[in-house]
């Protein structure tokens, strides 16, 4: 069974800190989606990537994916109170199964 | 609007009455996929289906049932509910799943209590 290893899984900073959310695997994927979750809402895609060494960029935040493609990063510059809220990795299973392996989530608390 | 609709949205039972919850969605999308989300473990899928007649096992499928009769309903069943299924259920579509980095759409989630 695929795992994704997520952390930290709780994390509370002030307005303007910056941070780094990881998720790591012993096994590669296909692909990592990056999901942001609000309470009483389902997960909202923030971000997909597909190639090893690949970096995208969304406003403030950088998602990374490793070049052996079994691990990513989330860095948020200057967060915000609007950032709040639980963010999960998901690794697509590789051989196009229909499987995607969700990390155990990172709850962000922004205070202002 | 484009949705994915569950139903109910909250739901208390007892021990061993079956129950089924609604996952419809309106985007003509082929697949879909039923989650469930507990505390400190993520989201861990349960069944998924990439498209009409084909179901295939997640992670978890012990005790539940899902059909695909229809290219937009996706039934999660529960035949027998036990307290260890307690949890909040999620359904999601994407309009296909070749190189699984297609987009998911999440309904809003259904939260079940079986007591």
């Amino acid at each position: 069974t695929q795992l994704l290893e997520q952390s930290p899984q709780f994390l509370s900073i002030q307005e303007g800190e910056n941070l780094t959310v990881y998720c790591n695997s012993s096994s590669v994927f296909s692909s990592l989606q990056w999901y942001r979750q609000e309470p009483g809402e389902g997960p909202v895609l923030l971000v997909t990537v597909v190639t090893g060494g690949e970096v995208k960029k969304l406003k403030r935040l950088t998602f990374q994916f490793g070049d052996a493609r079994k691990d990513s990063s989330l860095h948020i510059t200057a967060a915000q109170p609007g950032d709040t809220g639980l963010y999960l990795c998901a690794g697509g299973v590789s051989g196009n199964t229909g499987k995607l392996i969700f990390g155990q989530g990172t709850t962000l608390q922004v205070k202002p | 609007e484009a949705q994915v609709t569950q139903n109910p949205r909250y739901l208390i039972t007892v021990t061993g009455k079956k129950l089924t919850v609604t996952c419809s969605q309106n985007m003509n999308h082929e697949y879909m996929s039923w989650y469930r989300q507990d505390p400190g473990l993520g989201l861990r899928q349960i069944y998924y289906s990439m498209n009409v007649e084909v179901t295939d096992k997640g992670d978890v499928p012990e005790g539940y049932k899902v059909s695909r009769k229809e290219k937009r309903n996706f039934p999660l069943i529960l035949e027998s509910p036990s307290p260890n299924q307690t949890s909040l259920y999620f359904c999601a579509s994407s309009f296909s799943w070749r190189g699984s980095n297609e987009k998911l759409f999440f309904g809003s989630g259904t939260q079940l209590s079986v007591l």
